[in-house]
């Protein structure tokens, strides 16, 4: 069955520091991933996503991701965190590439120390 | 561009009643998949809807059910509800076609509350 753990529940780092969150899947074919970041009651913004090609993604505010098929991973980096990052993220995994169902892991709570 | 529309943002309900929340697609997208965020964790896939037609759905009762408009726009209606349905609720919208590389884009959500 497909599943996504996100191995940390809550991190915090300092403003500035760099950032690393982790995401394991599995999945029997070639997955199709993302990343969304979500704020207090709001609903879910893209930040990446990866389909094929180039193992690093590129995403929006500053983030990028590395696909690594032999470790079932796909962690999330942004190398100076903003107080403005402080929010939840989720690792999803989609069943079918084009708009299919997504699978979501528990989600990192990120709090950024100033 | 509106993105994708849910109304209403927030809803309180008793137990045992129904309720109907409502999405409107992003311009262009012609599938809306709905999800179940309850507090603390990921969203948990309830279905999804093509060409007005239930398309896929995951491990949610049959009291979970839903409607896909011509205009593409989308109802989930919940029946019988239970404190345990208390929960955000998202709507995200896509575009279903041959060989392109979609992504699904989330709605602001609708927070249900069941007393």
């Amino acid at each position: 069955a497909q599943s996504v753990t996100q191995p940390d529940i809550h991190i915090t780092v300092s403003e500035g520091a760099s950032l690393e969150l982790r995401c394991n899947y599995s999945y029997g074919a070639t997955p199709y991933l993302f990343w969304y970041v979500q704020s207090p009651g709001q609903g879910l913004q893209l930040l990446l996503k990866y389909f094929s090609g180039d193992t690093l993604v590129q995403g929006i505010k500053g983030f990028e991701a590395e696909f690594k098929r032999s470790q079932s991973s796909f962690n999330l980096r942004k190398p100076s965190v903003h107080w403005s990052d402080a929010a939840e993220y989720f690792c999803a995994v989609a069943s079918l590439g084009q708009g299919g169902k997504l699978i979501f892991g528990q989600g990192t709570e990120l709090s950024v120390k100033p | 561009d509106a993105g994708v529309t849910q109304s209403p943002t927030h809803l309180i309900k008793t137990r045992g009643q129904q309720v109907t929340l409502r999405c409107s697609p992003k311009s262009g997208h012609d599938t809306v998949s709905w999800y179940q965020q309850a507090l603390g964790q990921g969203p948990q896939f309830i279905f999804q809807y093509y060409e007005e037609e239930e398309r896929q759905r995951g491990n949610f009762p049959d009291r979970f059910s839903g409607h896909q408009f011509p205009n593409y726009s989308s109802e989930l209606n919940v029946n019988a509800l239970l404190l345990g349905d208390s929960a955000l609720y998202l709507c995200a919208s896509s575009q279903t076609g041959t060989g392109m590389n979609t992504e699904a884009f989330f709605g602001q959500g609708t927070r249900l509350t069941v007393v």
